[in-house]
């Protein structure tokens, strides 16, 4: 079983559509976890870190669920810009490290 | 403020060669990292550093070979390049702990074993 699994999609869905993405992680012991955005051929940038409670910034919204291991990306009103690749992401290990473990990221395309 | 650099952006390599990736990065992080991204697979650590002199193994470590001598640098040295390390390699440094958490990446180097 991979550490973090994703849905690769793609995606489609037109403009001010609601979508989502989930991600599972096999280490009930992670304790950091985030969601990081990819552009084609670009390099990984950081969207949002996820926090137990929940958290929304703008029209995303991740949601954390530690019993069923799995993380959550909302994304509303979709936007022509928001076609990439997201890629979900676990702390490995301890925190004094910083090594992160990626999924293999899920791809959006939003269409006119 | 450059950020994370990495050097060359491309390169193609014959099969036995070596090479040298450059990452600097001008942010005064302690870790830094080495990653690789074959086509639609997410990314591979490679190694790791969590300061000047410190160094470790990542996911992924076999073909390659790393040094800290500053806090600055991190290269990434390939030794008898195979096709099997055709990929995409993305240098990052970080933050962590103290209620930051944060990995900024340099804008990767395209690398072609024939």
């Amino acid at each position: 079983r991979k550490e973090v699994e994703q849905d690769p999609g793609p995606f489609n869905v037109p403009e001010g559509a609601t979508v989502a993405f989930n991600c599972t992680y096999s280490n009930s012991a992670s304790q950091s976890f985030f969601w990081y955005r990819q552009d084609c051929r670009k390099e990984p940038k950081l969207l949002m870190s996820v926090y137990s409670s929940g958290n929304e910034d703008g029209r995303f919204t991740a949601q954390l669920n530690r019993a069923s291991q799995y993380i959550s990306l909302l994304i509303r009103d979709s936007k022509l810009s928001d076609s990439a690749t997201y890629l979900c992401v676990v702390l490995g290990g301890s925190s004094n490290t910083g090594k992160l473990i990626f999924g293999q990221g899920t791809t959006l395309q939003v269409k006119p | 403020n450059a950020g994370v650099t990495q050097t060359p952006k491309f390169r193609i390599l014959k099969i036995g060669q070596s090479m040298t990736l450059q990452c600097t990065q001008d942010m005064n992080h302690n870790y830094m990292y080495w990653y690789r991204q074959d086509p639609g697979m997410g990314l591979k650590l490679i190694y790791y550093s969590v300061g000047a002199g410190i160094t470790d193994k990542g996911e992924v470590p076999n073909g390659y070979n790393v040094s800290r001598s500053t806090t600055e640098d991190f290269p990434l040295r390939l030794e008898l390049a195979a096709p099997s390390q055709t990929s995409v390699y993305f240098c990052a440094s970080g933050i962590w702990g103290a209620g930051q958490e944060t990995q900024y990446f340099g804008p990767g180097t395209r690398l072609l074993v024939l």
